[in-house]
């Protein structure tokens, strides 16, 4: 699976957009970019993942380049819970046997009052 | 998604001894998986494990230290044998989701060996 690089940590304040970017430039055609949170004590929570199109869910939206070598994730208001590591993980998609995901240090997003 | 329990969710264990951590899952799923998560570091994952077949260890796990069973498709347990104190971490079962794109993870057992 391709290497992806996080910042260590970023600041977020209440009620605005966090954006979280990840780089991942050599990513292959059929790996799937997959973003994951894990919230102090808790057990990793799946976000959101593409493949090429940006795609947006109800907890946030994924913006990958047009050479897909960087995604951004987006968390439009943010709130205090939204407190906890991110990890922006590549790998195939579905289907095959390469279900496994790496996981990275991701990046620390602490959302300020 | 898949509802995840664990049994215990946290132990204190002394070293020698060897501790069985379960996880159920509310529906049938093919693949389970479980990762490691020591102290202040990300996730490792140990092994995965398919229903009715041998666990798939990951390069630095071995069976002896972490043997796995997988008896039904909404069951699984690790146990980790002859602990250190090097085995204080947190330990996660998951999922694969229906769509087979994303994964759940359990809550997580906290283990300290003593």
């Amino acid at each position: 699976d391709a290497k992806t690089t996080q910042p260590t940590s970023m600041d977020c304040a209440e009620g605005r957009a966090a954006n979280l970017p990840c780089n991942h430039s050599t990513i292959s055609g059929n790996e799937y970019v997959y973003w994951y949170r894990q919230i102090h004590s808790q057990g990793p929570q799946y976000i959101i993942h593409g493949l090429k199109n940006n795609e947006t869910n109800e907890m946030a939206s994924l913006i990958i380049t047009e050479d897909r070598k960087s995604s951004t994730l987006i968390l439009p208001h943010a709130t205090l819970r939204d407190t906890a590591v991110y990890y922006c993980i590549v790998r195939v998609g579905s289907g095959g046997s390469n279900y496994k995901l790496t996981f990275g240090k991701g990046t620390l997003l602490t959302v300020n009052p | 998604s898949a509802v995840i329990s664990q049994k215990p969710s946290r132990d204190i264990c002394q070293r020698g001894t060897s501790l069985t951590i379960q996880c159920q899952v509310d529906s049938q799923v093919t693949m389970m998986f479980w990762y490691r998560q020591q102290p202040g570091q990300s996730l490792t994952l140990i092994a995965t494990a398919n229903q009715g077949s041998e666990a798939t260890y990951e390069s630095g796990f071995v069976i002896d230290k972490f043997p796995i069973s997988r008896p039904n498709l909404t069951f699984s347990t690790l146990t980790v044998s002859n602990m250190s104190p090097e085995d204080s971490s947190i330990y996660l079962c998951s999922v694969d989701g229906t769509s087979g794109t994303e994964q759940y993870f359990g809550p997580g057992t906290r283990l300290t060996v003593t």
